[in-house]
C-alpha cells in the first residue's frame, strides 16, 4: 500500500513563525502536491513538484514556499505565518503521467492554527 | 479546466444503492472522469476513473452517459463507512500539467442506518 505520512497532525503556530510541515511517501512517485482546505473553498493547489528540485506554483502559492530535496520529502515552508493561513494542509503524491499517474495519494493533514 | 456540477447533498439508507450524479456539458474528448471521496477527518482517496466506457472496481461503478457530458457514481449497497464527500473531477491526461487535481464543492453524502 501507498504511504504518504505527514509530520505533524495538529500543530499551534504564533503569527510570524517560520513554519516547515513535512511530508514523505514511500512508492518512490514523482510527483508530490501541497493543498490546503478551508470550509466552502474545498481543496486549493499550493504548490507541486514533479521531480528532484522542480517546483510549480499551484493557485495559491502566495506566502508558501517548498522544497524538495529527495524524493520521497516535499516540504511545505510559512515563511511568515499569518493567522489566514490557519488551514487544514495536505499532501499527496503520484506517479508522472508517463506512467499512468490516475491516483492521487493523499496523507492524513496537518491542521495548522495560527495564533 | 472544463468543470464539473454535483448536488451539494444527499441521503441515503444503508444497504441500498446510491447514485452520485456529475455534469460536465463542457467536457473535451480527452478529458478523464476521476472520482475521489474524503472521509471525516480524512485525505481524500481516489474512488474511480473513466472514460467513455462504464467501468466497475471493488468500491464502485461509474457509469458514463454516451455523449459524455454526464456521469453517475454508483455505490451498489451503502454502508455507514461510505459516508463522505465526494468530488467528480475532470484530468485531460494529455495535457501538461495534467497531474494536479482542480477539486469542486462535491457532494456530501449522509447514510442512514
Amino acid at each position: 500500500d501507498v504511504k504518504v505520512t505527514q509530520s505533524s497532525r495538529y500543530l499551534v503556530k504564533r503569527t510570524g513563525e517560520k513554519v516547515f510541515l513535512e511530508c514523505v511517501q514511500d512508492m518512490d512517485h514523482e510527483n508530490m502536491f501541497w493543498y490546503r482546505q478551508d470550509p466552502g473553498l474545498g481543496l486549493r493547489l499550493i504548490y507541486f513538484s514533479y521531480d528532484v528540485k522542480m517546483k510549480e506554483k499551484g493557485d495559491i502559492p502566495e506566502g508558501y514556499s517548498v522544497s524538495r530535496e529527495k524524493k520521497e520529502r516535499f516540504s511545505l515552508i510559512l515563511e511568515s505565518a499569518s493567522t489566514n493561513q490557519t488551514s487544514m494542509y495536505l499532501c499527496a503524491s503520484s506517479l508522472a503521467a508517463a506512467r499512468s499517474s490516475y491516483e492521487q495519494y493523499f496523507g492524513p493533514g496537518t491542521r495548522l492554527t495560527v495564533t | 479546466d472544463a468543470k464539473t456540477t454535483q448536488p451539494n447533498s444527499m441521503e441515503s439508507n444503508e444497504e441500498e444503492p446510491v447514485h452520485l450524479p456529475c455534469n460536465h456539458s463542457t467536457i473535451s474528448g480527452t478529458d478523464y472522469i476521476h472520482w475521489y471521496r474524503q472521509l471525516p477527518s480524512q485525505g481524500p482517496e481516489y474512488v474511480i476513473h473513466g472514460l467513455t466506457s462504464n467501468v466497475n472496481n471493488r468500491m464502485a461503478s461509474l457509469a458514463i452517459a454516451e455523449d459524455r457530458k454526464s456521469s453517475t457514481l454508483i455505490l451498489h449497497r451503502a454502508t455507514l463507512r461510505d459516508a463522505a464527500v465526494y468530488y467528480c473531477i475532470l484530468r485531460d491526461l494529455t495535457q501538461g500539467g495534467s497531474e494536479k487535481l482542480v477539486f469542486g464543492k462535491g457532494t456530501k453524502l449522509t447514510v442512514n442506518p
